[in-house]
């Protein structure tokens, strides 16, 4: 699988979009791009996952750029409970490993 | 629904005793992971299942077995712990090898 490279923090303003990137250069054709979340030593929770296009869910949108060497997740109006650890995982093989990374930790303030 | 649900939620073990952390789901899933995250760090992956009566090695399963005699319980077994397994171990569920994983509230487990 693709190694990503994500910051290590970031800040957002509440109420404000949160544009999280990342960078996953050496990407396979058939490798997707997943983003998942962790609040506070909670379990992962899925928030994205595409391939080419861009994508949109009731959580947030995915943008893949044309070459596919990197995407950006963005969290329309972060509130304060989207603090948390995200990870931006690129995943391809065939019996449905996540590999993670040390994420980016989004700190929401008020 | 339950979703995926982890028994203990915390143990403290000495080295050397044994111990099975039991996960269920109960939303037919054909695949089942179990994982293990240590401070600061993101997840690892230990064993995994794709189907009832299969598993399969992930990236750190030295120390582990596992067993998926039910489609919807996921058993991980230390044998004989050790310090090194001190870490917060989280089980997961997916449909298929694509879409999303289902995570469990994670069980936190300490090796003395």
């Amino acid at each position: 699988d693709a190694k990503t490279t994500q910051p290590t923090s970031m800040d957002c303003a509440e109420g404000r979009a949160a544009n999280l990137p990342c960078n996953h250069s050496t990407i396979s054709g058939n490798e997707y791009v997943y983003w998942y979340r962790q609040i506070h030593s909670q379990g992962p929770q899925y928030i994205i996952h595409g391939l080419k296009n861009n994508e949109t869910n009731e959580m947030a949108s995915l943008i893949i750029t044309e070459d596919r060497k990197s995407s950006t997740l963005i969290l329309p109006h972060a509130t304060l409970r989207d603090t948390a650890v995200y990870y931006c995982i690129v995943r391809g093989d065939s019996w449905g490993k996540l590999q993670f990374g040390a994420g980016t930790q989004v700190v929401v303030t008020p | 629904n339950a979703g995926v649900t982890q028994t203990p939620k915390f143990r403290v073990l000495k080295t050397g005793q044994s111990m099975t952390l039991l996960c269920a789901q109960d939303m037919n899933h054909e695949y089942m992971y179990w994982y293990r995250q240590d401070p600061g760090m993101g997840l690892r992956l230990i064993h995994y299942s794709v189907g009832e009566g299969t598993t399969a090695k992930g990236e750190v399963p030295d120390g582990y077995n596992v067993s998926r005699l039910k489609k919807q319980n996921f058993l991980l077994g230390l044998e004989s712990a050790a310090p090194s397994q001190t870490s917060v171990y989280f089980c997961a569920s997916s449909y298929g090898r694509e879409g999303e994983q289902f995570f469990g509230p994670g069980t936190r487990l300490t090796v003395l």
